[in-house]
């Protein structure tokens, strides 16, 4: 069982260059989300769907697009890359249920560096 | 002010210490307490949660939630070498399944 499967895991681009990151989840999930972690900042919210046709902004959304793909893949671009989108990349998914129980799965991140 | 505040550490700490790691938060609409652990290089997973105010208890591992002082902690007995990685709060409101995070607290524990 994968769980949440995220390419690539390592990309360098350049300034102006675009690129667009895959995330997939095998877990019939509702809910997908894209991250972003950087050094002293936490995880910040960058785009969320909570159903497949859906999308949403998060906290920091600027310089990014969407895609929700189908139920299993969420898709993340950077259309004009800038040094300030340095950072690691998560993707993560979850039933979206309003319960207890509910809870984020993590992919294993992409490290991305603008330059 | 952030909703969720946490201080980033490093927190360093000899094995078998007792640690203690902790949050506060501003909003009072806050109803589930999370704690993830993210060990370098990978993504967080969810280590424990707890609904509304109250300690629970999981192995060496003990959440705690104060929603009087909007306090949370999380203690860890007998720290070992493996338990050093990322620790990051988590929490949400009853009507929401999006968590807000704190910025995480990074603990080293050495042998």
């Amino acid at each position: 069982n994968a769980g949440v499967t995220q390419t690539p895991k390592f990309q360098v681009l350049k300034t102006g260059q675009s690129m667009t990151l895959q995330c997939a989840q095998d877990m019939n999930h509702n809910s997908m989300y894209w991250y972003r972690q950087d050094p002293g900042m936490g995880l910040r919210l960058i785009y969320y769907s909570a159903s497949e046709g859906t999308t949403d902004k998060g906290e920091v959304p600027n310089g990014y697009n969407v895609s929700r793909l189908n139920k299993r893949e969420f898709s993340l671009r950077l259309e004009s890359a800038a040094p300030s989108q340095t950072s690691v990349y998560f993707c993560a998914s979850s039933e979206a249920s309003r319960g207890a129980n509910e809870k984020l799965f993590f992919g294993s991140g992409t490290q991305l560096s603008v330059l | 002010q952030k909703e969720v505040e946490q201080d980033p550490g490093p927190l360093s700490v000899p094995e078998g210490a007792i640690v203690s790691l902790n949050c506060t938060y501003s909003n009072s609409a806050f109803q589930y307490f999370m704690w993830y652990r993210q060990y370098s290089r990978k993504g967080p997973e969810l280590l424990m949660y707890t609904y509304s105010s109250g300690n629970k208890e999981d192995g060496r591992f003990t959440a705690q939630v104060d929603k009087s002082s909007k306090y949370i902690s999380l203690f860890i007995r007998d720290s070992q070498p493996s338990d050093s990685a990322t620790y990051l709060c988590a929490m949400r409101s009853g009507g929401s399944y999006i968590p807000t995070f704190g910025r995480g607290t990074s603990l080293i524990v050495h042998p």
